[in-house]
Order: C-alpha cells, then sequence, then structure tokens
C-alpha cells in the first residue's frame, strides 16, 4: 500500500517566520495530496490541497508544493502566528482510493 | 454546519469486553472510515465502507469490526477489547472516497482505555 513519511515530527518557530513541513509518498500513480490541521483537543480539519495537475496552490499565508518526478510535497506557512500551533498531517489519494495520512508534525509558535 | 458526531468523547472498558463506539453523519455522504490516533503514528485506517453494508479493511483491521447497517451510522466493535487497542479512535465521513471536494469531516473522537 501506500507509504508517507511526514518529516520534522516537531517543528518550533519564532512568531513571524515561516514553517515548511515535508512529506514524500511511495504510489507514483497518487493523485490527491490535503494536508490537515488539528488544534490540540479538536478534530482534523483540511486546510488546504492540491491535486496532482499542479504543482503549487496558495490560500493566504499556507501554500502547498508538490514535486510529481521526486514524489514529495511541502506545507509552507508564512508570517506565523500562535494560533498557528497545532499538530500538521499530509495525506494522499493513491491507486486504492483512500486517503493515507502521514505521521503528524507537531508545530509550535513561540512569541 | 455539517457534523460527524461519535456517541462517547470517553471510555473506559476491561480486557475482554466487547466495546462499540459509534458515528453518525448528517451531510448524506456515501463513504464513512473509522481511524484510530496513537502519537508518533498518525492516523491509521481501520476499515472503511463506501455504501450501507458495504465494508473494507483498512490497515490495521485485525482485531476490529463494523457495522453499516444506515447510511449515516457507521460503527466500529472491539470483539475483545486488549490493552494495546488503548487510543483515540476518529470517525470521518466524505463525498469522496479519495477526499476530494471537501476532503473528511472528523468526529471530535472517542479515546478508549481497556484497563
Amino acid at each position: 500500500g501506500e507509504n508517507v513519511e511526514q518529516h520534522p515530527s516537531t517543528l518550533s518557530v519564532q512568531e513571524g517566520d515561516s514553517a515548511v513541513i515535508k512529506c514524500t509518498y511511495s504510489d507514483s500513480a497518487s493523485n490527491y495530496f490535503p494536508w490537515y490541521k488539528q488544534e490540540l483537543g479538536k478534530r482534523p480539519q483540511l486546510i488546504i490541497d492540491i491535486r496532482s495537475n499542479v504543482g503549487e496552490k496558495k490560500d493566504q499565508r499556507i501554500a502547498v508544493t508538490l514535486n510529481k518526478t521526486a514524489k514529495h510535497f511541502s506545507l509552507h506557512i508564512t508570517e506565523t502566528q500562535p494560533e498557528d500551533s497545532a499538530v500538521y498531517f499530509c495525506a494522499v489519494t493513491g491507486t486504492a482510493s483512500k486517503l493515507t495520512f502521514g505521521t503528524g508534525t507537531r508545530l509550535q509558535v513561540t512569541l | 454546519d455539517v457534523k460527524v458526531t461519535q456517541s462517547s468523547r470517553y471510555l473506559v472498558k476491561r480486557t475482554g469486553e466487547k466495546v462499540f463506539l459509534e458515528c453518525v453523519q448528517d451531510m448524506d455522504h456515501e463513504n464513512m472510515f473509522w481511524y484510530r490516533q496513537d502519537p508518533g503514528l498518525g492516523l491509521r485506517l481501520i476499515y472503511f465502507s463506501y455504501d450501507v453494508k458495504m465494508k473494507e479493511k483498512g490497515d490495521i483491521p485485525e482485531g476490529y469490526s463494523v457495522s453499516r447497517e444506515k447510511k449515516e451510522r457507521f460503527s466500529l466493535i472491539l470483539e475483545s477489547a486488549s490493552t494495546n487497542q488503548t487510543s483515540m479512535y476518529l470517525c470521518a465521513s466524505s463525498l469522496y472516497i479519495g477526499g476530494l471536494r471537501g476532503g473528511y469531516t472528523f468526529g471530535s473522537g472517542t479515546r478508549l482505555t481497556v484497563v
């Protein structure tokens, strides 16, 4: 089945700095790459996604980039704020048509 | 507001008990999923269902079964609970099985402790 690796497992940045989280996947036929944010004690929620026919997508301070050749994609958060502190999960939809999640990155934005 | 509701937020059960975790969605979604969430392991798929009475094994189905008798309800069953099933269980539903066009909507989770 699909294998998704996510790095780093924890990330601490100062408020205003940028944060980057990277994921690699194994199935070259994968076609959909969402990112979920889970705040402490809350449910995961979709924050941005990208399809395989697009290289980059932006939504205000967050962006996702996809490199299909290298089979990796990244989440970029600019001008980080304390409310960005959460666990972030990447995910991949492969040939089995179901979402496989990464292991998560705990982002801490410090003042 | 769309909702996925899990019946219990916290559960404590004894080893060997049969445990039922219930999930109800009000979005008329065809697809429903059960994940377990453990620190450092992310979200791992236990079972999913793409239609009433249909079920498919996920990545870690051992020790679990599911039931989907109605479109809006998806139940996870631990046939004989063991301590290694202590975890956070998350239910989700989606319009498309791969999550396109709106992604997955998750419930708030059930934290199960098996003693």
